[in-house]
């Protein structure tokens, strides 16, 4: 079965502390993609990144970066010195070979407190 | 670019009541989505369009009907609404199906009473 677990249901950091949102994902596939999405306060989902099954190198972007291991079946993202406008829904995401739908997980609630 | 706007923001239906919400894209996008966001079950496919004139079932299609006339607008149908319907729902689109990102509007909070 296809599945993506997202274990934390709500964290809460202080400002400029870093911080790891775990994914798990399950899959049979060996070729995949991956994603990440983050959900404002104001509501609209926005597309953070895409990670396809056979690129396991790690992706920075800023204070964002992301850690893939088949191994372990994860993708976790890290957040360096958080900012209170970080405080949002992520959401990790499968997207399976040759189907045209993604799987979400049920998504990790991020309190930054100033 | 608007990218993908929905039609109503929020809305309030009275049980057995009828409602269409609107979804467009401008982005020239084959793959329309639309889901429907619970507390605690995060998103969950409602139906989906690969392309102008198609439409197939998601994960829970029981209620809703969709069409897609246009390439641009996916449009999401409720015949007699029922309370289990209150809900935020999104729209999405994508340039191709597999392996690409989704593209969301802002959503649209119905409530049904």
């Amino acid at each position: 079965a296809q599945k993506v677990t997202q274990a934390q249901t709500e964290i809460s950091v202080v400002e400029k502390e870093d911080v790891t949102l775990d994914c798990v994902y399950e899959t049979r596939d060996t070729t995949y993609y991956l994603f990440w999405y983050k959900q404002p306060p104001s509501g609209e989902l926005v597309f953070l990144i895409r990670r396809n099954s056979f690129d396991e190198q790690n992706e920075i972007s800023g204070r964002y970066s992301w850690n893939f291991q088949k191994s372990t079946s994860s993708f976790n993202f890290t957040i360096t010195a958080s900012q209170v406008v970080d405080s949002a829904v992520y959401f990790c995401a499968l997207s399976l070979n040759r189907d045209d739908k993604i799987i979400f997980g049920k998504g990790t609630r991020l309190h930054i407190l100033p | 670019n608007a990218g993908v706007t929905q039609t109503p923001k929020f809305r309030v239906l009275k049980t057995g009541q009828s409602m269409t919400l609107l979804c467009a894209q401008d982005m020239n996008h084959e793959y329309m989505y639309w889901y429907r966001q619970d507390p605690g079950m995060g998103l969950r496919l409602i139906h989906y369009s690969v392309g102008e004139g198609t439409t197939a079932k998601g994960e829970v299609p029981d209620g809703y009907n969709v069409s897609r006339l246009k390439k641009q607008n996916f449009l999401l149908g409720l015949e007699s609404a029922a309370p289990s319907q209150t809900s935020v729902y999104f729209c999405a689109s994508s340039p191709r199906g597999w392996g690409y990102e989704q593209y969301f509007g802002p959503g649209t909070r119905l409530t049904v009473t």
